[in-house]
């Protein structure tokens, strides 16, 4: 079936900027998303790409997907202490309304 | 602010005993889903409605069962609790005009004694 990695754990100075990394298995996909989620919260959805897409920027959130190498990146610029989280990705190939989740990336943001 | 709500945020019960989790939403979303979410791990989908038709995961327990009422509202049963259940319990919505991206409410933390 789907598979979905991430590396388990990031720290980052506030102020620097952050590279969360991300691959899966199923060429088909056709949403590729990032969720935040904060301690005992839900998830919260910060961006999605189009699988035909390279690159999306929003804000301090920049985007990048190599469809080749199915590697989808996430980059938050000017990490701030607010930042600090488990990241999601997850990817959506339409048969069956289903999201895959990735393992999640805790971030952690040092003064 | 349309959203989805789940109550309670925490729910305690007792091993065996019956549990019922709710959800609701203001989107109109078409689309429901149920996840459960044990520490440190992502998200597990129990199962979704689309519209008024029912799919659940093939590795979802029959001691799972979920009921929707209307578009705005969906429950979770869990008939007979075990200390593997406990967990945060997440209801997400989406829809296809939307672009496939589920919206998740703040979810119900399961302790079961």
């Amino acid at each position: 079936g789907e598979d979905v990695e991430q590396s388990l754990f990031l720290s980052v100075r506030e102020g620097d900027s952050s590279v969360i990394n991300c691959t899966y298995t199923d060429s088909s996909s056709t949403y590729l998303y990032w969720y935040k989620q904060e301690p005992g919260a839900g998830l919260q959805l910060l961006t999605y790409i189009f699988s035909n897409m390279d690159m999306k920027q929003d804000q301090r959130l920049t985007v990048l997907l190599n469809k080749k190498d199915k590697h989808l990146s996430l980059r938050i610029a000017d990490t701030q202490t607010g930042d600090s989280a488990i990241y999601f990705c997850a990817d959506f190939t339409g048969g069956g309304n289903k999201l895959t989740f990735g393992t999640g990336t805790q971030l952690k943001v040092e003064l | 602010d349309a959203m989805v709500i789940q109550n309670p945020r925490y729910q305690v019960t007792q091993f065996g005993k019956p549990v019922t989790l709710s959800c609701s939403q203001t989107l109109n979303h078409n689309v429901m889903y149920w996840y459960q979410q044990k520490s440190s791990q992502a998200p597990k989908l129990l199962f979704h409605y689309y519209d008024k038709d029912f799919n659940n995961e093939a590795d979802t327990p029959d001691n799972f069962q979920s009921r929707r009422p209307n578009t705005s509202f969906c429950f979770l049963d869990i008939r007979s609790p075990g200390l593997g259940d406990a967990a945060m319990y997440l209801c997400a919505t989406s829809s296809e005009g939307s672009g496939y991206e589920q919206y998740f409410g703040p979810g119900t933390r399961l302790t079961v004694t």
